[in-house]
């Protein structure tokens, strides 16, 4: 079955413990992507990757670090987290640099800062 | 820079009746744009999107929705709601290859409650 996984779904962890939230897709999508969820702030791009070992800043990377070794994986890294990371993150993929492709979406981590 | 406003945050309608979630956009250049659905709990799933051609444009679970170029809208539409419809609804936007930045810029997302 295609589908995008994302690991833990839920994570409760406190201020400055480094934490990595996994995503993997085993569609050999090239494009990944990560966003957050907040209310009344709809979806924001976190980053992205065009390929293994592109990556780009999106609307609100601070705090943030991704890496893409492999085209499977696009991990993102909170290096020291923050309450105002509370949020609830999904990772996306897509085939390719097309803008008519549409992206698949995992089913969301939900992730709180104490 | 790109925008995608969902002047709505919420909308209610009784099961039966037509539904239209409202979608409006700002880009620089020819748009691609998209609509999809958020079920508690879940992901986001894609449910259609406009390229090029003919303006209305029909997707998944009977959703359609129409490309006004002139008042830059795309508003999702369904003849008759299901209260399986009841979700969070949201719009994107992107711009064609070369035209400037591959990322795709969603609305803040409306909520859709359909009334038994």
């Amino acid at each position: 079955e295609a589908q995008v996984t994302q690991n833990p779904r839920y994570l409760i962890t406190v201020t400055g413990k480094k934490l990595t939230v996994t995503c993997s897709q085993n569609m050999n999508h090239e494009y990944m992507s990560w966003y957050r969820q907040d209310p009344g702030l709809g979806l924001r791009q976190i980053y992205y990757s065009m390929n293994v070992e592109v990556t780009d800043k999106g609307d609100v990377p601070e705090g943030y670090k991704v890496s893409r070794k492999e085209k499977r994986n696009f991990p993102l890294i909170l290096e020291s987290p923050s309450p105002n990371q509370t949020s609830l993150y999904f990772c996306a993929s897509s085939q390719a640099e097309s803008s008519t492709d549409t992206q698949y979406f995992g089913p969301g981590t939900r992730l709180t800062v104490l | 820079a790109q925008s995608v406003a969902q002047p709505e945050d919420q909308v209610n309608v009784a099961e039966g009746n037509p539904l239209t979630v409202k979608c409006t956009y700002s880009v620089s250049g020819n748009p691609y744009l998209f609509w999809y659905v958020q079920y508690p709990n879940r992901g986001l799933q894609f449910l259609l999107k406009y390229i090029t051609g003919d303006n209305l444009v029909k997707g998944s679970y009977g959703f359609e929705a129409e490309f006004n170029k002139s008042q830059t809208s795309f508003h999702l539409k369904k003849p008759a709601a299901l209260v399986s419809d009841s979700a969070l609804y949201f719009c994107a936007v992107r711009v064609p290859p070369g035209a400037g930045s591959y990322q795709l810029t969603f609305g803040k997302g409306t909520k859709l409650s359909v009334i038994p």
